[in-house]
């Protein structure tokens, strides 16, 4: 079955650092690759989605590049500000049934 | 504005009894899922529908059940409480079309005893 996995630790970064956040994922590419962000106590909210022929997608001071070859999508918050903790969600969707499959999420502290 | 709603936000049950869990949302979106939430899995697909009468089985479908009666609304019952199904229950939903973005429900946090 397929798998993915983000990094499992918190991630800790001082406030106008560049966060990155990795999607690793097993067996065959999806079609789309979604990033979610979740707040404490809250449903995820969607942030990007990329295709599986982009490389990049930019929104603002957020970036995310996907790689097929590596089987990778990395996620990066440039210039980050305290009010980006939280914690983000990959997910990955392929075109047989439309399904989300999400990672278990990275969670991002951001200290002033 | 259109949202997606969940009731109630908290519930308290005993092993054995049916639950149920609302989800209400006003986008007039085709798709509606539920999700389970627990530390170590991430989010997990329970049940999905792709319209009125449309139910289908996630990843985790077991002893959980849905019935999609209206384009608003994808209830889901848990047929007989047990505690492994203590957890953080989300709906979603989303327009059509698998590229869709999907918008979540705040969430229920429901504990069996």
């Amino acid at each position: 079955s397929q798998k993915i996995e983000q990094n499992s630790e918190a991630l800790n970064i001082q406030e106008g650092k560049t966060a990155t956040l990795t999607c690793n994922y097993t067996n065959y590419s999806p079609a789309y690759l979604q990033w979610y962000r979740q707040d404490p106590g809250r449903g995820p909210v969607f942030l990007l989605l990329i295709r599986e022929n982009e490389k990049e997608k930019r929104k603002e001071r957020l970036k995310v590049t996907f790689d097929t070859t590596l089987k990778q999508s990395l996620f990066h918050i440039t210039a980050s500000q305290p009010a980006d903790s939280a914690t983000y969600l990959c997910a990955l969707l392929y075109n047989q049934g439309g399904k989300l499959i999400f990672g278990q999420g990275t969670e991002l502290s951001v200290k002033p | 504005d259109a949202e997606i709603t969940q009731s109630p936000r908290h519930k308290i049950t005993e092993t054995g009894r049916q639950v149920t869990l609302a989800c209400h949302q006003t986008w007039n979106h085709n798709n509606m899922f539920w999700y389970r939430q627990d530390l170590g899995h991430g989010l997990r697909l329970i049940h999905y529908s792709y319209g009125v009468q449309d139910t289908n089985k996630g990843e985790v479908s077991d002893g959980y059940s849905v019935s999609r009666s209206n384009t608003e609304d994808l209830p889901l019952t848990l047929e007989s409480a047990a505690s492994s199904q203590t957890s953080v229950y989300f709906c979603a939903s989303s327009r059509g079309g698998p590229q869709e973005t999907q918008y979540f429900g705040p969430g229920t946090r429901l504990l069996v005893l």
